[in-house]
């Protein structure tokens, strides 16, 4: 069965670094596209980031283009999420997502992670 | 870009059937999208997704208790039997070019 197990959280002080994993089983990784979706506490759902099945292309939510990056590792059945500057803002549930895929074409996500949780405080 | 607009909240008594709304922004009336449930303290699960034509297609495992519909603009996620693990917040979805967009969700009391 798909499953996908988020790692990499914790607590971090502002403006630090931190890098969450996502580790992939019961697909095949290299032939989806793939999501990071965030959940602030108390909120709804915020999608981060996108990244194309081979990692050629990657979309972020503009609040936090130009401080998160988005990387995979398909030998590893495995991607990243590389959060810098981080910001109290940022304090959520991270989720790693995956969508559909239907005659080639990427659609809704049809399944999610557990999530890990973020915590950006001083 | 599209958005999609939920009620925040929506209750109904336990054995009831509820009917949950996600609207479409003007222009997007075609789009299809999903609905997610995510229960107390859990991560999101994938229910099904709703087509402009109101068919739809559910996840692995999602009982028959749940069925999606759509009229114009509005896409509809209808359960019937509600039960107490019933009680959750309800989210929308739809998607374009590496993108995702999430209405604000629905959470639904079960009475």
């Amino acid at each position: 069965q798909v499953l996908l197990v988020e790692s990499g959280g914790g607590v971090v002080q502002p403006g630090r670094s931190l890098r969450l994993s996502c580790a992939a089983s019961g697909f095949t990784f290299s032939d989806y596209a793939m999501y990071w979706v965030r959940q602030a506490p108390g909120k709804g759902l915020e999608w981060v980031a996108f990244i194309s099945d081979n990692g050629i292309n990657q979309y972020y939510a503009d609040s936090v283009k130009g401080r998160f990056t988005i990387s995979r590792d398909n030998s590893k059945n495995t991607q990243y999420l590389q959060m810098n500057s981080l910001r109290p803002e940022d304090t959520a549930m991270y989720y790693c997502a995956r969508p559909a895929l239907v005659r080639g074409i990427h659609r809704q996500i049809d399944y999610w992670g557990q999530g890990t949780l973020v915590t950006v405080s001083s | 870009q599209v958005v999609l607009t939920q009620s925040p909240s929506a209750s109904a008594s336990l054995g009831a059937s509820v009917k949950l709304t996600c609207t479409l922004s003007s222009g997007h009336s075609s789009y299809a999208i999903a609905w997610h449930q995510q229960q107390p303290e859990k991560g999101p699960r994938y229910l099904m997704k709703v087509n402009s034509d109101g068919s739809h297609n559910k996840g692995d495992g999602i009982p028959d208790r749940f069925s999606g519909s759509s009229s114009g603009a509005e896409r509809y996620l209808t359960i019937s039997s509600l039960q107490s693990e019933d009680e959750a917040e309800y989210y929308c979805q739809t998607w374009g070019t590496g993108i995702v967009v999430f209405g604000g969700g629905t959470r639904l009391t079960v009475l």
